[in-house]
């Protein structure tokens, strides 16, 4: 199984609301990995989980909150969004969950396109 | 710092022939690995290839080939006989840093696969 789950696949809200996007993976990978996507760009690295640890938050606003409550599971917990947070927020994971040069192959979930309004 | 650079926003080609997107790339590491990625459109990103750089091979998989000039820091993708399944975003990730767990990716090249 080499799949990665994200639910929702779209999200609409508002700019008061508390919303959760979340993650799967039972690949047994070690590090998982939240991006941005606007449309026609490159995904922007946002946070990255190494065996349930936070490794990497590239300054994301706090108004992003992730969550790894296990290795399996990645949650990213949305509160007082901007209309320019709208975006395709993808989720990845990776099997070792090592840094360097030495990287990995990420396998990608489909994503959640959230419109905040 | 890793920086890369896909030179060519938009490509197309026809169907049955053969295409080659562009990728350059900057790092100080000596032996690292190097990705390229696709995304259809409304699909998920996956591995198309990867590249070891010690290894002298250019990597294959099926109808895609790389060209990896060590040297040069180039890293380009030939896809052969184009289907149309082929038209999408593709994306090269450059090596990481030394001890880093980013990744970055190019801009992409969106390519087009004409009937």
């Amino acid at each position: 199984d080499t799949e990665v789950t994200q639910t929702p696949k779209h999200l609409v809200m508002g700019m008061t609301n508390k919303k959760s996007l979340k993650c799967e993976q039972h690949m047994g990978h070690r590090a998982m990995y939240w991006y941005k996507q606007k449309a026609k760009k490159p995904p922007e690295l946002m946070f990255v989980y190494s065996y349930e640890k936070l490794s990497i938050n590239e300054s994301v606003p706090s108004r992003f909150s992730p969550e790894c409550p296990n290795s399996s599971l990645l949650n990213l917990h949305l509160h007082a969004l901007q209309p320019e947070d709208s975006a395709l927020y993808l989720c990845a994971s990776s099997q070792r969950g090592t840094s360097g040069s030495h990287g990995e192959t990420q396998y990608f979930g489909p994503g959640t396109r959230l419109l905040v309004l | 710092a890793q920086t890369v650079t896909q030179s060519q926003p938009e490509m197309s080609v026809q169907e049955a022939e053969t295409v080659t997107l562009s990728c350059t790339y900057d790092t100080s590491e000596s032996d690292y690995y190097l990705f390229w990625y696709k995304q259809p459109p409304s699909r998920q990103m996956i591995l198309v290839i990867r590249q070891e750089a010690y290894k002298q091979q250019n990597a294959t998989e099926n109808r895609f080939s790389v060209n990896f000039q060590k040297a040069a820091k180039s890293f380009s993708l030939k896809i052969s006989d184009s289907q149309l399944g082929d038209a999408a975003m593709y994306f090269c990730a450059p090596p990481r840093a030394s001890g880093t767990y980013k990744y970055i990716f190019g801009t992409g090249t969106r390519l087009k696969v004409l009937a």
